[in-house]
């Protein structure tokens, strides 16, 4: 059974920064893409960075780019999103998904499992 | 300001069939597969549909989907008061940002 268990979030000010992790189980890690994607309370789903099996190729949004990082440690089969310089605008529970490609930019991929999320405020 | 267009609200009654549009452009819905997702109130998103109109295992056949050009459709038949919930399409974007792209969810109530 795929499981993807986010841990990380909590309140953070302005400025501050924070370290996702994705802990995923179930299938062979390295063999699939992995994105994080989040909602803002009361809002839809806004993609935020996508990393390829291998970690070779990152891919990220433009409200997020110079400020957070993804990467993965395909031993550990864990997934990871470092937010620096984070804003009011970042607060949301941000989800790891699976992708259903090895690589980010199949078009034929989609996001077949999801985590249940991780809330991040961004408060002073 | 989403890439992609849905109605942000859909209604209809128990037992009868409901659609969701979802619109976009050619360097995305018209040039990759689309895919669906439900999100059951204070849940994770569940994937629905998949590669335009391929369901899951364990998605029961109510659910369809189709795409034509730049657009595509979400279809569920037979309503039921769980199907409640809030719907989003998504795909690539293959433009210079490079980037997925979700539409701004429509939000299905079954009066």
């Amino acid at each position: 059974e795929v499981q993807l268990l986010e841990s990380g979030g909590g309140l953070v000010q302005p400025g501050g920064s924070l370290r996702l992790s994705c802990a995923a189980s179930g299938f062979t890690f390295s063999s699939y893409a992995m994105s994080w994607v989040r909602q803002a309370p009361g809002k839809g789903l806004e993609w935020v960075s996508a990393i390829s099996g291998s970690g070779g190729s990152t891919y990220y949004a433009d409200s997020v780019k110079g400020r957070f990082t993804i990467s993965r440690d395909n031993s550990k089969n864990t997934l990871y999103l470092q937010m620096n310089s984070l804003r009011a605008e970042d607060t949301a529970v941000y989800y790891c998904a699976k992708s259903s490609a090895v690589v980010v930019a199949a078009t034929d991929a989609h996001f077949d499992y999801w985590g249940q999320g991780t809330l991040v405020t961004v408060s002073s | 300001q989403s890439v992609l267009t849905q109605p942000p609200s859909v209604s209809a009654a128990p037992g009868q069939k409901v659609t969701i549009s979802c619109s976009g452009s050619s360097s995305n819905i018209g040039n990759n597969y689309v895919s669906w997702y439900q999100q059951l109130p204070g849940t994770a998103p569940k994937l629905l549909i998949y590669e335009n109109n391929k369901r899951p295992s364990g998605i029961p056949d109510r659910f369809s989907g189709s795409k034509s050009g730049t657009s595509a459709t979400l279809g569920i038949t037979g309503l039921q008061t769980g199907d409640e919930a809030d719907y989003y399409c998504g795909t690539w974007d293959s433009s210079l940002s490079a980037n997925w792209v979700f539409g701004g969810g429509t939000k299905l109530t079954v009066l």
